[in-house]
Parts: C-alpha cells; sequence; structure tokens
C-alpha cells in the first residue's frame, strides 16, 4: 500500500516534445507528491511538487497534474531540451515523514 | 559548501567485511534520511532521525544495518558482514522538521561494492 508505480520505465523525445510520466498510488494516507529529478552520479533533486488538494501546478516548463479520485498524477515537460535528459522519479509523502519514491523514468532528450 | 556531504564517494569491499558510511547534513536541518539505490530504481527508505532520535527503519533493513546520529548532526551507517545483496549506492538526506513543499536535500551517495 506504500508503493508508488510509475511508468514508462523510459522514453525518448525529440527536442521541443511534451515528454509525459505518469504515476499512481493506492494508500489515500499520503498528503504531498514531489518529482524529482537526478542525473548521473548526482542525487536526486526536488523539481516541484504538489498537494492533493490542487488539481495542476506550473513552474516553469514543468506541470503536474493531479487525479485525486484516480489516485494519479503527471509530469508533464513543455518544450522539452536535451539538458532535461535526466532520471524522473515521482514521491509520495506519508504522514508528512517518510517519502516512498517510484521506480523512476528515464528521459532522453535527441537534439 | 553547505549542502549535503556523504564519505566516501566510492566504498570497494570484499564479502564478509564491516563498511562505515558517513553523512554531514545541512547544518539546520533536525530531519536526516538514509536511502538505498540500485541501478534503474528509485531510492529505497532505510531509515530517519529527528535530531538524534531514530524514528523509523524499515522492516526491509536486516540487523546487519544500524545507523546512528549521536549528537544530532553527522549520522553514520554500518553493514556488518557485507553480502553482494548489499551493493547499490547509499543515499544520505535532509530536512527541515517538517519538510517544506515535499523537500529533501540529498548528497551524491557513497557507493558500495561487495566483491
Amino acid at each position: 500500500q506504500q508503493q508508488v508505480k510509475q511508468s514508462p520505465q523510459s522514453l525518448i523525445v525529440q527536442k521541443g516534445g511534451i515528454p509525459i510520466i505518469n504515476c499512481a498510488y493506492e494508500n489515500t494516507a499520503f498528503d504531498y507528491f514531489p518529482w524529482y529529478q537526478q542525473f548521473p552520479g548526482k542525487g536526486p533533486a526536488l523539481l516541484i511538487a504538489i498537494r492533493p488538494d490542487v488539481s495542476e501546478k506550473k513552474e516553469g516548463r514543468f506541470t503536474i497534474s493531479f487525479n485525486k479520485s484516480a489516485k494519479q498524477f503527471s509530469l508533464h515537460i513543455m518544450d522539452s531540451q536535451p539538458g532535461d535528459s535526466a532520471t524522473y522519479f515521482c514521491a509520495a509523502i506519508f504522514y508528512g515523514q517518510n517519502f516512498v519514491f517510484g521506480p523512476g523514468t528515464r528521459l532522453s532528450v535527441l537534439p | 559548501d553547505t549542502g549535503v556531504s556523504q564519505d566516501p564517494r566510492h566504498k570497494i569491499t570484499k564479502r564478509g567485511q564491516n563498511v562505515t558510511f558517513r553523512c554531514d547534513p545541512i547544518s539546520e536541518h533536525n530531519r536526516l534520511y538514509w536511502y538505498r539505490q540500485t541501478l534503474g530504481q528509485g531510492p529505497e527508505f532505510l531509515t530517519y532521525f529527528q535530531n538524534e532520535a531514530q524514528l523509523e527503519k524499515s522492516r526491509l533493513l536486516s540487523d546487519r544495518f544500524s545507523a546512528e546520529r549521536p549528537k544530532g548532526s553527522f549520522s553514520t551507517l554500518e553493514i556488518q558482514r557485507t553480502e553482494q545483496g548489499d551493493s547499490a549506492m547509499y543515499l544520505c538526506a535532509s530536512s527541515l522538521r517538517t519538510p517544506v513543499v515535499g523537500e529533501l536535500f540529498f548528497g551524491e551517495g557513497s557507493r558500495l561494492t561487495v566483491l
């Protein structure tokens, strides 16, 4: 019940494309949903986060869409750039304490 | 550098040996987390501290693993009698008591290879 499922496992898009990464959860006790970005050899870094009472949040080229009834949320990257090539993890915060991460999506943006 | 630092960055050891990793969190952060990450997977929760108190420990964590944060500052993660399955990246992260907008600050990790 504490799992977060994520798809696809990998994604290749052309520069300017809009990659979409999807996540789903079961436990309704999760109360915050961040997305992390990780480059090779580095630790993950927070990209954007959303509360379950909000349906959409935008920060620059990154948008989270949240569907509370379906227990799903997704990350959209507008006008993707080669520098966005990284692994993206969705996560859920459990009772404001423990973070549960999805398995990750490896994104490649071709020039 | 005021980020989370981990040491060593890489450790190669033989099966059965003990290893210890150190994490220095961001100074004003009183929460400290340890995660394990294997290739192609997301970070897997191991344990976390609030100040010097270890508040939660994953049920997946065998008794060969122990973590301490003796003065509420730096933390150590020790793995006794290492096994090949322990090979992974061990990530440390810190946050304020109640993480703001879901933010953990991760270090660059300590990569363990068990031969």
